[in-house]
């Protein structure tokens, strides 16, 4: 069954400083692959996703995330932090024409500092 | 625009009362899903619906049960609510019948505790 797994439950980077959130994913055959983020006391909204397309993928906000198959990973960057980006990042994956379930990894947590 | 409505946003429960967790959207999406976020733990699936009349389980259906009651409408159900099912509760949604490749749409939440 397909999985991931993201590296770091917190991640802390100063303003202005280039984030860098770890998603490795595990897939027989090749995934999908998404990006989500959650703010305080929201549901989850889609920053970007992967469909096999271009391996980099640009989202909202200013990130993007490149699929790399050798490495099986799919990392979140965004260049320049903003205070308003402290949120909670979750990777998720799913299976072309296999079933209809997106799996979701257990999040990362990002802090600004100032 | 509405998206994905939830209700209750709080719930306090007993051990071994039962509640309906309801979810509606109003963007006549196929497939709904129930998920359940716990600390240290992301999003797990209870169960979806890839379609009006149809239901799956999910990676933790035990102790739940739902109906995809029109293509607007999927609830959630507690039987006998135990103190593990304490947790935040999200109801999603997404257009297609099957979504592996569909950008979810998420409601705001049901935070449970069962006491």
């Amino acid at each position: 069954a397909q999985s991931v797994t993201q590296l770091g439950s917190h991640v802390s980077v100063s303003e202005g400083a280039l984030v860098l959130l770890r998603c490795n994913y595990s897939s027989s055959v090749p995934p999908y692959l998404f990006w989500y983020v959650q703010y305080p006391n929201q549901g989850l909204q889609l920053l970007l996703k992967y469909t096999s397309a271009a391996t980099l993928v640009k989202g909202i906000n200013g990130f993007e995330a490149e699929f790399k198959k050798s490495e099986t990973s799919f990392h979140l960057t965004k260049p320049s932090a903003h205070m308003r980006d402290a949120a909670e990042y979750f990777c998720a994956v799913s299976v072309p024409n296999r079933d209809d379930k997106i799996i979701f990894g257990k999040g990362t947590r990002l802090h600004i500092l100032p | 625009n509405a998206g994905v409505t939830q209700t209750p946003k709080f719930q306090v429960l007993k051990t071994g009362q039962s509640m309906t967790l309801q979810c509606a959207q109003d963007m006549n999406h196929n497939s709904m899903y129930w998920y359940r976020q716990d600390p240290g733990m992301g999003l797990r699936l209870i169960y979806y619906s890839a379609s009006e009349g149809t239901t799956d389980k999910g990676e933790v259906p035990n102790g739940y049960n739902v109906s995809r009651l029109n293509k607007r409408e999927f609830s959630l159900r507690l039987e006998s609510a135990a103190p593990s099912q304490t947790s935040v509760y999200f109801c999603a949604s997404s257009e297609g019948r099957g979504s592996y490749n569909e950008k979810l749409f998420f409601g705001s939440g049901t935070q449970l505790s069962v006491l």
